[in-house]
């Protein structure tokens, strides 16, 4: 079975300042990896994806993540956060080997506060 | 382009009624899917289609709840008798579903609320 963790449910950090939000995952085989963002009374919105290659990927509004497979993480970062950055913002994960399933695991979500 | 479409975007019905919620995929993306959203148990998986696959439904909570996809693109989920626990957003997800492009692609979602 696949699994999720994201261990803080608030992160809370000054406009200007780097953020880091967590996440670890299990799978079997290689894992897929993906970070969405929520604002309120809204869809989930991709940000960023680990398939393959490079450990450190780039993906919208500035995000990037690192994908650390002997640690099995996959930590979101910004190198200067935004207010409007202020969101839900989740981990999930699928395994990439043939016959794993399809579907997403998500982890609980953790709610980023930038504050002014 | 056009992303996710779902509807309604919020649907308030009395337990024991069924429901129906609509959701049409980005065009041309193969495969669907279907979460459910609650503060208590987080971001569940329900359904997934694939192409003319048989779907897999491993992630319906029970009998009460089922899903259909016509023609490859619009989905229907089906609620039966609804109890006040099916409280929850219901979203949908779309994704071509190609090596190297996994990511799923997401719809507003629908707000079922049952009293």
């Amino acid at each position: 079975a696949q699994s999720v963790a994201q261990p803080e449910d608030q992160v809370n950090v000054a406009e200007g300042n780097p953020l880091t939000v967590k996440c670890t995952y299990s799978v079997s085989g290689n894992p897929y990896l993906f970070w969405y963002v929520q604002y309120p009374n809204r869809g989930l919105q991709f940000l960023l994806k680990y398939i393959t290659g490079d450990n450190l990927v780039k993906g919208s509004y500035g995000f990037e993540a690192e994908f650390n497979k002997s640690q099995t993480s996959f930590h979101l970062k910004k190198p200067s956060a935004l207010v409007s950055d202020s969101a839900l913002y989740f981990c999930a994960v699928r395994g990439g080997t043939s016959g794993s399933a399809r579907q997403l695991t998500f982890g609980s979500g953790t709610q980023l506060t930038v504050l002014p | 382009g056009a992303g996710v479409s779902q509807s309604p975007s919020n649907k308030v019905t009395e337990k024991g009624k069924d429901v129906e919620l609509r959701c049409d995929p980005i065009s041309g993306h193969t495969a669907l899917y279907w979460y459910r959203q609650s503060l208590g148990q987080g971001l569940e998986f329900l359904i997934y289609f694939q192409g003319n696959s048989a779907p897999d439904k491993s992630g319906l909570p029970s009998d009460r709840f089922s899903a259909e996809r016509t023609g490859g693109s619009v989905s229907t989920l089906t609620i039966q008798r609804t109890q006040q626990e099916d409280s929850a957003v219901y979203l949908c997800a779309s994704s071509l579903a190609q090596q190297g492009s996994y990511e799923q692609y997401f719809g507003p979602g629908t707000r079922l609320t049952v009293t």
